[in-house]
C-alpha cells in the first residue's frame, strides 16, 4: 500500500515567520510530487510541483525533495493570513500509465496575526 | 486562465438512486480523473480516464461506479444506486499529458449528500 504521510498539524506560525510543512512518501519509484493548498470546502489547488532532487523556488514558496530520504517539504517565507488552509502533499507514481495522485491527510497552517 | 468545471456544485439524494456527475476539462487536456473526499478525510483516487477508456482505477470505484465521456467537452461520473457512504466531495481532475511529471488540475468539486 502507497502512503504518503503528513503531520495533521495544527501548525501555528506567527505572520511574516516561516511556516515549514513536511512529507514522507512510501514508493520509492515515485517520479513527481506535488504541493496543494486546500481551503475548507474547496478543491485542492496546485502550489508547487517539483520532480528533481533538491530546491525550486516560486515566489514565497520553496519545495524540497530528497528522493533518498523519501522526503518532501515545503517552505512558507513572509507568511500572510490567507496562507492558513490545509496543505496536501501529493505523490505521483510515474511508473504506471494512470498517472495517478495520491495524497496526504494534509497538513492544517494557521497563520496567527 | 482555462479552469475545470462541475455541474452540479451541490447533489442531494435518496439512498438507491442514481446520479450524475458532470465535468467539463480544460479544453487541451487528454487525461481526466475522478477523486473523492469523505468530509475530513483525505482525497482518494478512484478512476482515471484517456481516449474514451478507463486507464486504471482503485478499489473503491466497483460496478456501482461508471464514467464516460458523451461529447467532445463533458467527463461524467455515474454512480447506479447510491449508499450513505458515497456522500462526499468528487473532484474531476484533467492534465495535458499522461506523463508522471503532469500536473492535473482539479475542478471545484460536487459536494453529494446521500439520504
Amino acid at each position: 500500500q502507497k502512503e504518503v504521510e503528513q503531520n495533521s498539524g495544527p501548525l501555528s506560525v506567527p505572520e511574516g515567520a516561516i511556516a515549514s510543512l513536511n512529507c514522507t512518501y512510501s514508493d520509492r519509484v515515485s517520479q513527481s510530487f506535488f504541493w496543494y493548498r486546500q481551503y475548507s470546502g474547496k478543491s485542492p489547488e496546485l502550489i508547487m510541483s517539483i520532480y528533481s532532487n533538491g530546491d525550486k523556488e516560486d515566489g514565497r514558496f520553496t519545495a524540497q525533495l530528497n528522493k533518498a530520504s523519501q522526503y518532501v517539504s515545503l517552505l512558507i517565507r513572509d507568511s500572510q493570513p490567507s496562507d492558513s488552509a490545509t496543505y496536501l502533499c501529493a505523490v505521483g507514481s510515474g511508473y504506471s500509465s494512470a498517472s495517478k495522485i495520491i495524497f496526504g491527510s494534509g497538513t492544517r497552517l494557521s497563520i496567527r496575526p | 486562465e482555462p479552469e475545470v468545471t462541475q455541474t452540479p456544485s451541490h447533489q442531494v439524494t435518496q439512498m438507491g438512486q442514481e446520479v450524475i456527475l458532470r465535468c467539463v476539462p480544460i479544453s487541451n487536456h487528454l487525461y481526466f480523473y475522478w477523486y473523492r473526499q469523505i468530509l475530513g478525510q483525505k482525497v482518494e483516487f478512484l478512476v482515471s480516464f484517456y481516449n474514451n477508456e478507463i486507464s486504471e482505477k482503485s478499489e473503491i470505484f466497483d460496478d456501482q461506479f461508471s464514467v464516460e465521456r458523451p461529447d467532445g467537452s463533458n467527463f461524467t461520473l455515474k454512480i447506479r444506486s447510491t449508499k450513505l457512504e458515497d456522500s462526499a466531495m468528487y473532484f474531476c481532475a484533467s492534465s495535458e499529458e499522461r506523463t508522471a511529471q503532469e500536473t492535473q488540475y482539479f475542478g471545484p468539486g460536487t459536494r453529494l449528500l446521500v439520504l
